[in-house]
């Protein structure tokens, strides 16, 4: 069975502190890696999708990179509205599966 | 452009009460569309999927039914509910391809329907 798993669980950083999201996976033939953001009470909002490793994607502060076994999502220099879940999952056929998320908080 | 809508928000439904709920997409025809429900601290799970109307794949077996009556019609049901049942249930849509790559793969999530049941 496929599984997602996402580090970590929550990250508090402050204004223009850089860092990074895991998320490692378990599939026997990946076929896309796929990042999402959350806001609260919101559905996920598409931000990524990587298919090879060696493959990077970038949008403003936002950088998600893959290698066999996993995918970094990195955060530089955020922003009080980067704060939200972001949700990893990896498409296996027409199924993605979901890792747990982890929640990010920027303060000021 | 493509807009995926779903109603009603929130609902607060009794033990035993069916339920109803309803997604619709718009700007787009023959969608792949899905239905999810997300629990607190937990990832999205897969309760059902469809590739056309009427065509209707279940995940889980569960207390839930899907139907899709038209082409971007969803509808998530139960005669019963349960306590279980609970949760947040999201509605996705995704163009109509099951190939490996490009934009056909992506889902697009719905605002979400917040379900308590007391």
């Amino acid at each position: 069975e496929d599984q997602v798993t996402q580090s970590p669980e929550a990250l508090r950083l402050q204004e223009g502190e850089s860092s990074s999201l895991n998320c490692s996976y378990t599939v026997s033939g990946l076929r896309g890696l796929f990042w999402y953001r959350q806001d609260p009470g919101k559905g996920p909002e598409f931000l990524f999708t990587l298919y090879s490793a060696g493959e990077e994607k970038e949008k403003e502060r936002l950088k998600a990179t893959l290698t066999k076994k996993e995918s970094f999502l990195h955060i530089t220099a955020p922003k009080p509205e980067d704060s939200a879940t972001y949700l990893c999952a990896v498409r296996d056929d027409y199924k993605l599966s979901f890792g747990a998320g982890t929640t990010v908080t920027v303060r000021a | 452009s493509q807009t995926i809508h779903q109603w009603p928000a929130t609902l607060v439904q009794p033990v035993g009460s069916p339920l109803s709920l309803e997604c619709t997409v718009e700007g787009t025809s023959n969608p792949n569309l899905y239905w999810y429900r997300q629990a607190a601290g937990r990832g999205l799970q897969l309760l059902f999927y469809s590739v056309g109307i009427g065509q209707i794949s279940s995940e889980v077996p569960q207390n839930l039914s899907a139907s899709r009556p038209q082409d971007r019609q969803f509808i998530l049901s139960s005669k019963k509910l349960l306590l279980s049942d609970s949760g947040f249930y999201l509605c996705a849509w995704s163009r109509s391809s099951f190939t490996s790559g490009g934009p056909g793969d992506t889902q697009y999530f719905g605002p979400g329907t917040r379900l308590t049941v007391l």
